[in-house]
């Protein structure tokens, strides 16, 4: 089955850097690429996707990269601002109908004032 | 508001008990996942359903069972509860995307204590 690794697992970064969050998967059928953003006590919630049919998306200061050929894909933030602080998840998709998604283990990002 | 309604919020009970989790779906989702995420962890996988039947299983205990019924809506059954099992329990739901895959929602969770 399908298996996604994040790092890295916690990332400090100062207010107006740029931070950036990385996961690899290992099932080639995979075809669709979310990110999610938790913050604390709350459900997760969509900041991001991508298709395997695109090798970049960006929406206003967030990024995603996706490179097929190495099966990993990333997250970028930039000019981070206090709350940017959470942890965010990457996921991994295959099939449609009824597709399952397959989540890393999360990256505990902090935004330093 | 994702449009997905998990109840109860908040469960404490005694270990040994057995709880039964409520998910709502989206209307118009026919995919129902369960996960579990214990103090400061992932998102651990449990469940799938698919228009009714099982399509995937992950780390489901034997002590937990689940099931979608016919209106879509899914229930999660935990029984002999542990202090381990302790946890926030997350439903998601997605929508088939005519030949494309679409974003998970989730719910705002049910807090379940153990004591």
């Amino acid at each position: 089955g399908e298996n996604v690794e994040q790092h890295p697992s916690t990332l400090s970064v100062q207010e107006g850097d740029s931070a950036v969050i990385k996961c690899t998967y290992s099932d080639s059928a995979s075809n669709y690429f979310p990110w999610y953003k938790q913050e604390l006590g709350k459900r997760p919630q969509l900041i991001i996707d991508i298709r395997s049919n695109v090798g970049e998306k960006k929406d206003q200061r967030i990024a995603v990269t996706l490179n097929k050929t190495a099966k990993h894909f990333s997250l970028h933030i930039t000019e981070t601002q206090p709350e940017d602080s959470a942890v965010y998840f990457c996921a991994a998709s295959t099939g449609n109908y009824g597709q399952n998604f397959v989540f890393g283990p999360g990256t505990r990002l902090s935004v330093l004032p | 508001d994702s449009g997905v309604t998990q109840t109860p919020k908040h469960l404490i009970t005694a270990t040994g008990q057995r709880v039964t989790l409520r998910c709502s779906p989206r209307s118009g989702d026919l995919s129902v996942y369960w996960y579990q995420q214990s103090l400061d962890q992932g998102l651990q996988f449990l469940i799938q359903y698919y228009n009714g039947e099982e399509r995937a299983k992950g780390n489901i205990l034997e002590r937990f069972s689940a099931q979608q019924f016919p209106d879509l809506h899914s229930e999660l059954n935990l029984s002999s509860l542990e202090l381990g099992d302790s946890a926030l329990y997350f439903c998601a739901s997605s929508r088939p995307g005519q030949g494309e895959n679409t974003e998970a929602f989730f719910g705002q969770g049910t807090r379940l204590t153990v004591v």
